[in-house]
């Protein structure tokens, strides 16, 4: 069955460290990879997505992230987290025979501490 | 500026009190569907539609009803809404045809759905 899974519920860190949200997926095809983020009342707003060539993917607002297909996984990274970034994160896989539909995880919650 | 508009922005109900959730989007996409937000949950499909009167069930359809009369429009409809509904729904398109970064989903801003 195709699926994402984001293990960490809720993550907590200093303003200024680094940052790292997991996401595993299953999928049975060539995944296309997407990190959503939602601030407090507001939509959601794409933060990066893979689809092929380099593994190492940049985002908007200083976010990256790899794509591991050995491991099923497209983890999300910052190297120095600012306040503004206190939101909910969510992976997404979608592929070609899809169509439209993306598949969600159940989110990450992330609070940042002054 | 390319967008996704949803109307009502917030909704308060009493259950079995038909209710129509509106979406459009100005980017001239194909593909339209509509999610539920629910904590712990993440986003779940409720609705797709491939293009104007192709419409499908997503992961979540039962108690809603879509249609797609124009190619901009796709309205989410309550028939009796009951208070499992409460949710935070999102509308969402993407250009079905072209490169593939069209695959991207643009989201519109939520509606948030209180049924008591």
């Amino acid at each position: 069955a195709q699926s994402v899974t984001q293990p960490d519920i809720h993550i907590t860190v200093s303003e200024g460290a680094s940052l790292e949200l997991r996401c595993n997926y299953s999928y049975g095809a060539t995944p296309y990879l997407f990190w959503y983020v939602q601030s407090p009342g507001q939509g959601l707003q794409l933060l990066l997505k893979y689809f092929s060539g380099d593994t190492l993917v940049q985002g908007i607002k200083g976010f990256e992230a790899e794509f591991k297909r050995s491991q099923s996984s497209f983890n999300l990274r910052k190297p120095s987290v600012h306040w503004s970034d206190a939101a909910e994160y969510f992976c997404a896989v979608g592929g070609h025979n899809q169509g439209g539909k993306l598949i969600f995880g159940q989110g990450t919650e992330l609070s940042v501490k002054p | 500026e390319a967008q996704v508009t949803q109307n009502p922005r917030y909704l308060i109900t009493v259950t079995g009190k038909k209710l129509t959730v509106t979406c459009s989007q100005n980017m001239n996409h194909e593909y339209m569907s509509w999610y539920r937000q629910d904590p712990g949950l993440g986003l779940r499909q409720i609705y797709y539609s491939m293009n104007v009167e192709v419409t499908d069930k997503g992961d979540v359809p039962e108690g809603y009803k879509v249609s797609r009369k124009e190619k901009r429009n796709f309205p989410l409809i309550l028939e009796s809404p009951s208070p499992n509904q409460t949710s935070l729904y999102f509308c969402a398109s993407s250009a079905q045809y072209g490169p593939r970064s069209s695959y991207e989903q643009y989201f519109g801003p939520g509606t948030r759905l209180t049924v008591t």
